[in-house]
């Protein structure tokens, strides 16, 4: 079965830099690749997605870029605001389920 | 928009009282999941339902039952809780190519 693995754990950055997640998978047959945000208490929310015909995506200050030969894809968050501060998962799809990265909990700091 | 209902919210139950957490969609979709989040674990899975009648264990499914007796709904029955099954539970729904989660049970068994 799939193996999502996520790094760093942790992540703090200072406001208005860069944060970049990183996952790696370990089925080729995976297709479909989210990333959701987790606040405090709340339910993970979908932030991005990327499926495996493309390379890259972009929605405002977020993008998502995917290397199929390498299995792994990232998330790149720029300009980095307090309100971005969250626990964020990566997850895979492979038309069965979908796995999850242990999560990233990102702290920006004012 | 595909909403994904989860009762109770919170719970707390004594070792060995069986208990139901439900789970409900209102959209007709076919895949539903049950996850359970732990801290440094992220979120893992416990069943998975392709359709009505099928279900499938995730990666942890011991101490946990669920049934599809209908589309809408899927519920997550502990027959017999123990104190290790203390976690927040995610049910889910696989809709329009991104997964929509519950707001979620936490449950601690005592």
């Amino acid at each position: 079965g799939e193996n999502v693995e996520q790094h760093p754990s942790t992540l703090s950055v200072q406001e208005g830099d860069s944060a970049v997640i990183k996952c790696t998978y370990s089925d080729s047959a995976s297709n479909y690749f989210p990333w959701y945000k987790q606040e405090l208490g709340k339910r993970p929310q979908l932030i991005i997605d990327i499926r495996s015909n493309v390379g890259e995506k972009k929605d405002q200050r977020i993008a998502v870029t995917l290397n199929k030969t390498a299995k792994h894809f990232s998330l790149h968050i720029t300009e980095t605001q307090p309100e971005d501060s969250a626990v964020y998962f990566c997850a895979a799809w492979d038309n069965n389920d979908m796995r999850f990265g242990a999560g990233t909990r990102l702290t920006v700091k004012p | 928009e595909a909403q994904v209902t989860q009762n109770p919210r919170y719970l707390i139950t004594v070792t060995g009282k069986k208990l139901t957490v439900t789970c409900s969609q209102n959209m007709n979709h076919e895949y539903m999941s049950w996850y359970r989040q732990d801290p440094g674990l992220g979120l893992r899975q416990i069943y998975y339902s392709m359709n009505v009648e099928v279900t499938d264990k995730g990666d942890v499914p011991e101490g946990y039952k669920v049934s599809r007796k209908e589309k809408r709904n899927f519920p997550l029955i502990l027959e017999s809780p123990s104190p290790n099954q203390t976690s927040l539970y995610f049910c889910a729904i696989f809709s329009g190519g991104a997964y929509t989660f519950g707001s979620g049970t936490r449950l601690t068994v005592v």
